[in-house]
């Protein structure tokens, strides 16, 4: 258990809608990335953010957002979804504002999210 | 464009026997790399990491090799076990940067 947690683990939604991804980073961590991972691709990486402000943005689509509360938990809001977005999208988070020699960053389980 | 590269999708060694997984990067900017381990239905894991001032790293049966002139590592794994069978990624870090780039992940399937 890395103590990043994610919900929901599974969704399934249709064309058009719209979804919110939840994640909770580990006790006393303050970055949390968003990473997807489709059929057969690597981790691609969305978007980070460290205590509240974004830091990185990476192949994230206009139809997608994020944001950090307060409390440090993420969400990932995912808009008129398309059958392509259907994918993991994991969370990950780590102490730092940068990833240093010596650190790392730490996954959640994911979300699998299936468009039909 | 593909920045960490992992040619092999799949990759399939006996018990007892040594794991190479390999990995090429592309941006020169790059000085710190790591591998993780997936398993079915649960998030990547940390296994090792390796600074650019270092050419090689250990920890336990798991190696990782550094060549910067040639922007390659690899990750060795002696001896090989059925419990190692699983994705491999392997991912790099710029200096003061804000994300890790991941590779395609290489499947390792350990047979008893």
């Amino acid at each position: 258990d890395s103590g990043v947690t994610q919900t929901p683990k599974h969704l399934i939604t249709a064309t058009g809608q719209r979804v919110t991804l939840r994640c909770s980073p580990r006790s006393g961590d303050l970055s949390v990335y968003w990473y997807q991972q489709s059929l057969d691709q690597g981790l691609q990486f969305l978007i980070h953010y460290y205590n509240g402000e974004e830091r990185a943005k990476g192949n994230i689509l206009e139809r997608f957002s994020a944001q950090q509360f307060p409390d440090l938990h993420s969400e990932l809001n995912l808009s008129s979804l398309e059958l392509g977005d259907s994918a993991l999208y994991f969370c990950a988070s780590s102490v730092d504002p940068e990833v240093r020699t010596g650190n790392t960053i730490y996954f959640g389980e994911g979300s699998w999210l299936t468009v039909v | 464009d593909q920045q960490v590269k992992q040619n092999s999708p799949s990759l399939s060694v006996q018990e007892g026997r040594i794991s190479i997984l390999n990995c090429d990067y592309t941006n020169s900017m790059f000085d710190y790399f790591l591998w993780y381990k997936k398993y079915p239905a649960e998030g990547p894991t940390f296994l090792i990491s390796i600074s650019s001032i270092k050419d090689k790293n250990e920890d336990g049966r798991f190696t990782v090799f550094l060549n910067k002139s040639a922007k390659h590592l690899s990750l060795h794994i002696v001896p090989s076990q059925p419990g190692d069978s699983a994705v491999y990624f392997c991912a790099a870090s710029a200096r003061y940067g804000n994300k890790l780039v991941f590779g395609a992940g290489t499947i390792l399937r350990v047979k008893s």
